[in-house]
């Protein structure tokens, strides 16, 4: 159980391009989901959390009409870049939690982005 | 500010038993998680335990909790090649349990 589908796993574009990421919790509903940017050899830095139906919660330094967040329903997120930049080149990762407490973030395979 | 520390490379023979530390320093913790990485992949959920715990056991995986030194450790028995990843230590910073801070990951090298 607790599978999240992310998707794609690999876009390689042109600079200016915008780009939509999905997240999708395919066996359970989730409540909150987490964006995640990590560079080669670090660790994962997280850029905003999204609950169902509100507007997303963006950490010091990301920036909100760069990174579009759309947490639709509670089994999609959806992170846009956009126009994209080669220093956006990165491994983002979705993670969702259910609701409650006692529940732990469980994670997509990731999206490796590369803007040419 | 929260902080959560943990040695960058590990190498075990196959068979040992691998031993990951990790430090942090939010006594508030509610929850410390073990996560693991292959390359070019997302991360995987391993075991996690709540403050209030010392101990945890699931199958080849043991973790123990010092909440007074704010230790965490991760012992792999049996190590196997399939183990060679890179292992996240994270806690949990608010009383929800959503928000996670990591480390930056013990890269585990078994060889044969």
């Amino acid at each position: 159980g607790a599978v999240v589908s992310q998707h794609p796993s690999r876009v390689i574009c042109k600079s200016g391009t915008s780009v939509k990421i999905e997240c999708r919790s395919l066996d359970f509903q989730a409540t909150t989901m987490f964006w995640y940017r990590q560079f080669p050899k670090q660790s994962l830095m997280l850029m905003a959390t999204s609950n169902e139906g509100s507007k997303a919660t963006y950490e010091q330094g990301v920036e909100k009409d760069k990174f579009l967040i759309n947490h639709a329903s509670l089994t999609l997120s959806t992170l846009t870049v956009t126009s994209a930049h080669p220093e956006d080149s990165s491994f983002y990762i979705c993670s969702a939690r259910a609701r409650g407490r006692d529940q732990p973030q469980h994670f997509g395979d990731g999206t490796r982005l590369s803007i040419l | 500010g929260e902080d959560v520390e943990q040695s960058l490379f590990l190498s075990v023979r196959e068979g040992d038993s691998s031993v990951i530390n990790c430090t942090y320093t939010d006594s508030s913790s509610t929850y410390l998680y073990w996560y693991k990485q292959e390359p070019g992949a997302g991360l995987q959920l391993l075991t996690y335990i709540f403050s209030n715990m010392d101990m945890k056991q699931d199958q080849r995986l043991t973790v123990l909790l010092n909440k007074k030194d704010k230790h965490l450790s991760l012992r792999i028995a049996d190590t196997q090649t399939g183990d060679s990843a890179i292992y996240f230590c994270a806690e949990s910073i608010d009383q929800a349990g959503t928000a996670l801070i990591f480390g930056k990951g013990t890269t585990l090298s078994v060889s044969s």
